[in-house]
């Protein structure tokens, strides 16, 4: 059964840091990781999608990592910003299913 | 706008009603899912569906039941609703190849008093 787990579960850090938000799943027979936001009392939004023949993908600020042996994604925002803040939601999908991990809430402050 | 939208936003009801939320997608998917967020705002899947059949029943009280009339739209009845169903309902959807990812609607926040 698929688990997905990510560290840390809450982060507070000033504008301007980079910060590596990480997530691991205990089977690695995924078709591909999924990185969402959520806002609090708002949808899901979908910020990259990694596929398991990947290493990374990039958007803007963000870049996502994946490596599927040992079974772990890292999410690296660059000079964080207010508006970075949410809350960060890894998601790995096999078969018909995708599989959320508990989340990471990420506060930058001013 | 090629989105998934489900209505309605926020549903307040009182314990034993019967009450349904709407999902519609436009993105052509074949794929549509139903989604509830807890308090701990841990996501799990409650159902699937593929072009009108259903695939994934994650052992969903039977008070639950999911109906697709057609493969944009799949929407959630619930029967006898009691506090615990509380929560956030989000309706998804993707095309059955792995290789896709999910879009999700913004969520229905369902109270039950």
């Amino acid at each position: 059964k698929q688990e997905v787990t990510q560290i840390p579960a809450a982060l507070s850090v000033p504008e301007g840091e980079n910060l590596v938000l990480n997530c691991s799943f205990t089977d690695s027979a995924i078709y591909n990781l999924q990185w969402f936001r959520q806002d609090p009392g708002k949808g899901l939004t979908s910020l990259l999608l990694i596929q398991s023949s990947q290493r990374e993908q990039t958007s803007g600020r963000l870049n996502a990592s994946l490596d599927k042996s040992s079974g772990r994604s890292t999410l690296y925002i660059a000079a964080s910003q207010p508006g970075d803040s949410a809350t960060y939601l890894c998601a790995a999908r096999k078969t018909d299913k995708l599989i959320f991990g508990t989340g990471t809430r990420l506060q930058v402050f001013p | 706008d090629t989105a998934v939208s489900q209505t309605p936003k926020y549903l307040v009801t009182q314990m034993g009603n019967d009450k349904s939320i709407k999902c519609e997608q436009n993105l052509g998917h074949d794929t549509m899912y139903w989604y509830k967020q807890d308090s701990k705002k841990f996501l799990k899947i409650m159902f699937s569906y593929n072009n009108k059949e259903l695939i994934i029943n994650e052992t969903v009280p039977n008070r639950f039941s999911p109906k697709s009339p057609d493969k944009a739209h799949l929407n959630l009845h619930i029967n006898s609703l009691e506090l615990g169903d509380s929560a956030v309902y989000f309706c998804a959807s993707s095309q059955e190849a792995g290789t896709y990812g999910y879009t999700f609607g913004s969520g229905t926040r369902l109270t039950v008093v």
